[in-house]
């Protein structure tokens, strides 16, 4: 089975600093991760994805996100936070050798406060 | 492209009554995905298609529920009879090939059932 955890619900941090959006994953095999962000009113959107290779993954909207494996995590990262980054951030995985079905995590509210 | 499309909006109906949402892939997506929002329980895959064709329907909750997808460029949830319970956001999402994880999502349809 696969799975996955965001520990906070919410994040709160000052326009211009560094942001940290946390996601922790549980598969039997070598995952595939992701993240995703919502909009109010609106679906999910694609930021970036890990599949192989570097550690270090770069995405939409100046976010990136590291893939640990020892620590089996996949946490979002910005250096610097805009207002309009505030939003609803989904992580995701799936297990290589599953079914085509991605586990959402439950989401963490991200507010940058001006 | 004007991206996933999804009707209605908003739903409001009786305990009973019978539901439809609809949706639009993107053209040339050969993957169609429906989910469910809520607050309770996040985001749930209820069924995924590959090229029109039911893959897993493992989620759909109960018998009330059913999907189709006649043709490539549309599909339908439907549910009946309704019950409060499945108030929720009903979000259809496509995606084409091997990069099938990236998910293009719909705006949703939020359902209320009274």
């Amino acid at each position: 089975a696969q799975s996955v955890a965001q520990p906070e619900d919410q994040v709160n941090v000052a326009e211009g600093n560094p942001l940290t959006v946390k996601c922790t994953y549980s598969v039997s095999g070598n995952p595939y991760l992701f993240w995703y962000v919502q909009y109010p009113n609106r679906g999910l959107q694609f930021l970036l994805k890990y599949i192989t290779g570097d550690n270090l993954v770069k995405g939409s909207y100046g976010f990136e996100a590291e893939f640990n494996k020892s620590q089996t995590s996949f946490h979002l990262k910005k250096p610097s936070a805009l207002v309009s980054d505030s939003a609803l951030y989904f992580c995701a995985v799936r297990d290589r050798g599953s079914a085509r079905q991605l586990t959402f995590g439950s989401g963490t509210q991200l507010t940058v406060l001006p | 492209d004007a991206g996933v499309i999804q009707s209605p909006r908003h739903e409001v109906t009786e305990m009973g009554q019978e539901v439809t949402l609809r949706c639009k892939p993107i053209s040339g997506h050969d993957y169609l995905f429906w989910y469910r929002q809520t607050m309770m329980r996040g985001l749930e895959l209820l069924i995924y298609f590959n090229n029109n064709v039911p893959i897993d329907d493992s989620g759909m909750p109960e018998d009330r529920f059913s999907a189709k997808m006649p043709n490539a460029s549309f599909s339908t949830l439907k549910i009946q009879p309704s019950e409060p319970r499945d108030s929720a956001v009903y979000f259809c999402a496509s995606s084409f090939g091997s990069s099938w994880e990236k998910l293009f999502f719909g705006s949703g349809t939020q359902l209320s059932v009274l």
